[in-house]
């Protein structure tokens, strides 16, 4: 089944030591996402892939950076993560943007541990 | 921020019908509604969307007022397995879209 598949489903870091965590997807869709969602909050975008165009959210921090090297794969790098980083990091795909193919799928998230 | 309101939490008995309300009174011409849900420990998953008429799709129906400003979705025949976080999400079709999550309703299925 085309999916979106998110590796590790768990990952502990320590403070300060680089992570990155990855997304990979089997829709051939043109849009990636990444979303940050801490305990008992609702996801917040930090930012998207349109194709190869990176688009920033205002307020995410510079700490977090992205990579989408092809299509199908997409990376999360924290390059020094701290303890309000832990969250669940989810990535999600659409087919497009500004249509009606916009529909996002998720998928199941990477829990981040930050000792 | 988010455009809509939403209780925080409801019950609902198992077998009946779920009636989900959310409120979005400034929603523009162009803005649909989205409904999502968040299963404990999973990624948010799409149910459905609507701009105006009445949709119904295998797993939910939405009904939209006819002003606009409010919706209800309605899971016809509730399981344990519907227990989730829903979110009624106001977006546009165009090229700045995004989602941006509300907090939610926390729907508890009672057996």
């Amino acid at each position: 089944d085309a999916m979106v598949i998110q590796n590790p489903r768990y990952q502990v870091t320590q403070f300060g030591k680089p992570v990155t965590l990855s997304c990979s997807q089997t829709l051939n869709h043109n849009v990636m996402y990444w979303y940050q969602q801490k305990s008992s909050q609702a996801p917040k975008l930090l930012f998207h892939y349109y194709d190869k165009d990176f688009n920033n959210e205002a307020d995410t921090p510079d700490n977090f950076q992205s990579r989408r090297p092809n299509t199908s794969f997409c990376f999360l790098d924290i390059r020094s993560p701290g303890l309000g980083d832990a969250a669940m990091y989810l990535c999600a795909t659409s087919r497009d943007r500004g249509s009606r193919y916009n529909e996002q799928f998720f998928g199941p998230g990477t829990r981040l541990t930050v000792l | 921020d988010a455009k809509t309101t939403q209780p925080p939490s409801m019950d609902c008995a198992e077998g009946r019908a779920a009636n989900l309300p959310c409120n979005h009174s400034t929603i523009s011409g162009n803005e649909y509604v989205y409904w999502y849900r968040q299963i404990h420990s999973q990624g948010p998953q799409y149910i459905i969307h609507g701009l105006k008429n009445n949709e119904t799709n295998e797993m939910a129906s939405l009904i939209i007022t006819e002003d606009r400003k409010s919706s209800t979705l309605i899971l016809p025949h509730a399981t344990l397995r519907d227990t989730a976080v829903y979110y009624c999400i106001v977006r546009t079709l165009n090229r700045d879209d995004k989602i941006i999550f509300g907090k939610g309703t926390r729907l508890h299925i009672l057996p």
